[in-house]
């Protein structure tokens, strides 16, 4: 049973450009959480898929798009890349009928240049 | 918004002793707090977790305590060892599995 996974592992971009991370979620889950974890901070949310639909979305800017696939499997593309865009970008997946617990995949660890 | 304040921020403490680490939360609806450990260039692995039904949790060397009338939750590591150095965050959900961290506390266990 695969847990959560994330594709690329690392990624170097030029400010400006276009960049799609993707996470197929755990056996058995249906939702999808995208995070972005800056270096010595905590993940901070910025939105959910579920149903192929985002249900939530925090406090970033809509350069920061994404996408639900019928397999579950989600994408998060980021537009017009900035320096600060420079991150840790984390997925986690859940069962929207079970308990409330959140897996995470290993990361994709993009610098902007 | 849900707003996580976590402390102390780094904390050092000899192996077998305990540590404690202490989270806040503004948000009076939400109603799952779970606790993560994220090891140098690894994912956030959750360790343990309470629901707001429920005061106290303990798993071997771990227990969670919540106090939902200060709005307060608590880590504690009992006779610590030196693979329990990392960053811990505390978190809390409220409605639609939306998670709010908190900063992290980096832990050393000092052997």
């Amino acid at each position: 049973d695969a847990g959560v996974t994330q594709s690329p592992t690392h990624l170097i971009k030029t400010r400006g450009q276009q960049v799609t991370l993707r996470c197929s979620p755990k056996s058995g889950h249906d939702t999808v959480s995208w995070y972005q974890q800056a270096l010595g901070q905590g993940p901070q949310f910025i939105f959910q898929y579920y149903e192929e639909e985002e249900r939530q979305r925090g406090n970033f800017p809509d350069r920061f798009s994404g996408h639900q696939f019928p397999n579950y499997s989600s994408e998060l593309n980021v537009n017009a890349l900035l320096l600060g865009d420079s991150a840790l970008y984390l997925c986690a997946s859940s069962d929207s009928g079970g308990l409330n617990e959140q897996y995470f995949g290993p990361g994709t660890r993009l610098t902007v240049t | 918004g849900e707003n996580v304040e976590q402390h102390p921020s780094t904390l050092s403490v000899q192996e077998g002793d305990s540590a404690v680490i202490k989270c806040t939360y503004s948000d009076s609806a939400s109603n799952y707090f779970p606790w993560y450990k994220q090891e140098l260039g690894k994912r956030p692995q959750l360790i343990i977790d309470i629901r707001s039904n429920v005061g106290e949790k303990k798993d071997q060397r771990i227990a969670v305590t919540l106090n939902k009338t200060a709005k307060h939750f608590s880590l504690h590591i009992t006779e610590t060892q030196p693979e329990d150095s990392a960053v811990y965050f505390c978190a809390a959900e409220g409605g639609y599995q939306k998670v709010t961290f908190g900063i992290g506390t980096k832990l050393q266990v000092i052997p």
